[in-house]
């Protein structure tokens, strides 16, 4: 089945610079990846996703690449704020398929330091 | 449109007695998913059902936990003669047909066994 790795667990930046959080997954088939932001006591909510037929989507300041070729994709934040302090998590599924399960990495903890 | 509705939000059990999650999908979804998050850890997957049917229970212990997704009514996760170690954040997400991609999350149960 497959298989999401995520790094770093944690990450601490400061107000103003960019965060990049890395997921890879070993299905190759696997062709959606969503991100999920978790605030404290709150369900994970969707903020970006991506499928497997682009390479890069942009969301104001949030942006995910993706790299089929080497299984791996990437959530980049740019300007951060203290808002943006949270538990994200990436995921890998196969979208188009009677089992459209989904299979999330460990998460990484983000802290931004005003 | 309610989102995923999940209930209780708590639920606090002594060791030996059974613990009844809920979760309502969103109108129209009829996948349902359910993860648990344990302290500071990520979402890890238990089952994928759709409706009156298990697709997916790799996740799932094969002793004392059970799930079903009924024709009527919402998706029941069951833990019987819950132990200490059952004590987490149980999450459910649901999710058009296949076809469609976004999964939505509920608040989550905190389950606390004493």
């Amino acid at each position: 089945g497959e298989n999401v790795e995520q790094h770093p667990s944690t990450l601490s930046v400061q107000e103003g610079d960019s965060a990049v959080i890395k997921c890879t997954y070993s299905d190759s088939a696997s062709n959606y990846f969503p991100w999920y932001k978790q605030e404290l006591g709150k369900g994970p909510q969707l903020i970006i996703d991506i499928r497997s037929n682009v390479g890069e989507k942009k969301d104001q300041r949030i942006a995910v690449t993706l790299n089929k070729t080497a299984k791996h994709f990437s959530l980049h934040i740019t300007e951060t704020q203290p808002e943006d302090s949270a538990v994200y998590f990436c995921a890998a599924s196969i979208i188009f398929s009677d089992n459209n399960d989904m299979r999330f990495g460990a998460g990484t903890r983000l802290t931004v330091k005003p | 449109n309610a989102g995923v509705m999940q209930n209780p939000r708590h639920l606090v059990r002594r060791r030996g007695q059974e613990a009844r999650l809920r979760c309502s999908p969103m109108k129209g979804h009829s996948h349902v998913y359910w993860y648990r998050q344990l302290p500071e850890e990520g979402l890890k997957f238990m089952v994928y059902l759709q409706k009156e049917n298990i697709i997916d229970e790799s996740g799932m212990p094969k002793e004392r936990f059970s799930a079903e997704f009924p024709k009527e009514g919402p998706s029941i996760l069951r833990i019987q003669q819950v132990v200490r170690g059952d004590s987490a954040a149980y999450f459910c997400a649901s999710s058009p047909r296949p076809g469609d991609t976004e999964a939505f999350f509920g608040q989550g149960t905190r389950l606390t066994v004493v």
